[in-house]
């Protein structure tokens, strides 16, 4: 049971270039969430998914587009990478909307 | 209260010591809030999802009750140990915020042999 897994696990990229962030669940949990890590903030809402084809903005949105064409798949798109996107990004997922599982997070360092 | 606030923001404790924590959250559109347990380098766990009025829950060491009229939680941990060692998040959630849930900015806890 591989629940949900995120890759790459570590990424380093330059400012300005276009990276992408997987995110994999195999309990067919209808929703699927992407949070940052900030300092003295915890964890932050980028984007949120009810269902396949239904996303939603969290309350950091700027600078990221998300998919969900596949209930497994919740793919995180940083356009234009910059250096206040450097963070450790967690994949999330809950059959309800309520109890939510985390995957492993991926540290992405923009140079 | 408009947001989720934790405090104290770090705490140190002894080895054996007991100790405890505080979450707030907005009372008005309450559905559950959420414990989760975070060490360094790891991704948040699932402690407790309480959603009842004087609800309380325990794992181990590590209880926690829930206030919902005025809108707080506490967790507990008796006995600290070493491996208790980790950042406690809670999270509020809303029925009309469905699935979004408002996370505090943690309580880090550092317990020392």
């Amino acid at each position: 049971d591989a629940g949900i897994t995120q890759s790459p696990r570590y990424k380093i990229t330059e400012t300005g270039r276009q990276v992408t962030l997987m995110c994999h669940q195999t309990w067919s949990h209808s929703y699927m969430f992407w949070y940052r890590q900030d300092l003295g903030h915890g964890l932050r809402l980028i984007y949120y998914s009810a269902a396949a084809d239904i996303t939603d903005k969290g309350e950091v949105p700027d600078g990221y587009v998300v998919s969900r064409s596949k209930t497994e798949n919740f793919p995180l798109t940083l356009e234009s990478a910059t250096r206040s996107q450097t963070s450790v990004y967690f994949c999330a997922s809950s059959k309800t909307g309520n109890e939510q599982y985390f995957g492993p997070g991926t540290r992405l360092t923009v140079t | 209260i408009l947001n989720v606030e934790q405090s104290p923001q770090s705490l140190h404790v002894q080895e054996g010591d007991s100790t405890n924590f505080t979450c707030s959250f907005p009372s008005s559109n309450f559905y559950a809030l959420h414990w989760y347990r975070w060490e360094t380098a790891k991704s948040p766990e699932a402690l407790f999802v309480m959603t009842l009025n004087g609800d309380e829950k325990k794992k181990g060491r590590i209880s926690a009750t829930l206030n919902t009229k005025e809108g707080y939680s506490y967790l507990y941990i008796k006995g600290s140990q070493p491996e208790d060692s980790a950042t406690y998040l809670c999270a509020s959630l809303t029925t009309d915020s469905w699935g979004k849930l408002q996370f505090g900015a943690g309580t880090q806890v550092v317990v020392t042999p």
